[in-house]
């Protein structure tokens, strides 16, 4: 079945340090990625996403390229800040036979930025 | 605004007791789907519903149903034999269709006294 895999956090950063959260996923198909953040109590909103190889989402700062050799979609940043401390999940979508588009998510990563 | 609201924010329950989260949409999604998350861990799916009057069990649904009579609402019980239910609970829901993204609540943490 499908799956996704994110590097385990937490990940620690200085402000204006460079980010990067490796995801690669495993997929019968040809996938859409996306990256959710989820702030402290909150539900989770989409940041990014791409939706086939050789793709590049941005929103933010944040880019992510859709690979599909390495199946992998990382999500870069070049100079966090302190309100960019969140869990970020990394998830792959693909159609399934009779139950449309179904969400499959990594396990998440927490990123803490210290001032 | 459009959007998803899920009520209450916080819910506490004694073991043995049933009780439901609320989850409504004024976003016209088709779809609506239930979460799970544990701490430091990611989402799995609990049920999800495509359409109105139907809906299908995802990969931890023992221990919960859920109901879909309206469009936009589609409520999740936590019933008594789901073993193990302090959770955050989110609920989300998208347009039918391949790289449509899912819009999520606010979630609700329910705790097990």
């Amino acid at each position: 079945g499908d799956s996704v895999t994110q590097m385990e956090g937490p990940v620690t950063l200085s402000e204006e340090a460079f980010l990067t959260i490796n995801c690669t996923y495993t997929a019968t198909g040809y996938p859409s990625l996306f990256w959710y953040v989820q702030y402290p109590g909150e539900g989770l909103q989409l940041l990014l996403k791409a939706t086939k190889a050789d793709d590049k989402g941005s929103n933010k700062g944040f880019e992510a390229t859709y690979r599909k050799e390495t199946t992998s979609f990382h999500l870069e940043k070049g100079s966090v800040q302190v309100s960019d401390s969140a869990v970020y999940f990394c998830a792959l979508s693909e159609r399934r036979r009779n139950a449309g588009n179904m969400l499959t998510f990594g396990g998440g990563t927490r990123l803490m930025v210290k001032p | 605004d459009g959007g998803i609201t899920q009520s209450p924010k916080y819910l506490f329950r004694k073991e043995g007791q049933n009780v439901t989260l609320s989850c409504e949409q004024n976003l016209n999604h088709d779809a609506m789907y239930w979460y799970r998350q544990d701490p430091g861990q990611g989402l799995r799916l609990i049920y999800y519903s495509q359409i109105v009057n139907d809906f299908q069990k995802g990969d931890i649904a023992e221990g919960y149903s859920v109901s879909r009579e309206k469009k936009e609402s589609f409520p999740l019980t936590v019933t008594s034999a789901q073993k193990n239910p302090t959770a955050f609970y989110l609920c989300a829901s998208n347009v039918a269709g391949f790289d449509n993204e899912q819009f999520f609540g606010p979630g609700t943490r329910l705790t097990v006294l």
